[in-house]
């Protein structure tokens, strides 16, 4: 178990709609980072956040947005869902904001379905 | 051309073989690099992480990493059916819109030990 969690684990839902992912880092750690995981792209980053602050942005859709929270928990949004989107969302957190090779702790994913 | 190229396998082996799996990049800037390792539907976890060129060695874990080749490899010694997983390679640069070391991961390696 890393520490860090997400909610829900799965989600089935349809095109159009929108969905809110949910992460709670490991205890003590600022910084969030969210990953999208498909058979196609692989784990691909989206965005991070540290302490509150957007941080770094990465290959995120107009349609995705994401926010991290005073108690540093942070929700990923996803708006007017297509069947492209269906993948694993990860949500991993690590301690400082550089990543310089420290370690980033990964939950244990959101399986979204969009039918 | 991927900025990061793995073998997606699977390579299958007998239990006690030495493992070899490997990674090519063609970004020069990559100055960090890290295997995770991924079990069947669980989140990456970090097995190591390097920064130079040479080796870097963690029980049966060895990584390697050639910079004038581009090339990095994790070795396994005496392969248990427990490691049988994805093993993504891993390598980041300082990101465009900030300070932050973002990773860019391989497809993943799949690997199966068996009894």
């Amino acid at each position: 178990d890393s520490g860090v969690t997400q909610t829900p684990k799965h989600l089935i839902t349809a095109t159009g709609q929108r969905v809110t992912l949910r992460c709670s880092p490991r205890s003590g750690d600022l910084s969030v980072y969210w990953y999208q995981q498909s058979l196609d792209q692989g784990l691909q980053f989206l965005i991070q956040y540290y302490n509150g602050e957007e941080r770094a942005k990465g290959n995120i859709l107009e349609r995705f947005s994401a926010q991290q929270f005073p108690d540093l928990h942070s929700e990923l949004n996803l708006s007017s869902l297509e069947l492209g989107d269906s993948a694993l969302y990860f949500c991993a957190s690590s301690v400082a904001p550089s990543g310089r090779g420290e370690t980033q702790y990964f939950g244990p994913g959101t399986r979204l379905l969009v039918l | 051309q991927k900025e990061v190229e793995q073998d997606p396998g699977p390579l299958s082996v007998p239990e006690g073989a030495i493992v070899s799996l490997n990674c090519t990049y063609s970004n020069s800037a990559f100055q960090y690099f890290m295997w995770y390792r991924q079990y069947s539907r669980k989140g990456p976890e970090l097995l190591m992480y390097t920064y130079s060129s040479g080796n870097k060695e963690d029980g049966r874990f060895t990584a390697q990493v050639d910079k004038s080749s581009k090339y990095i490899s994790l070795f396994i010694r005496d392969s248990q059916p427990s490691d049988s997983a994805t093993y993504l390679c891993a390598m980041s640069v300082r990101h465009a819109s900030g300070g932050s070391y973002i990773p860019t991961f391989g497809r993943g390696t799949s690997l199966i030990v068996h009894p």
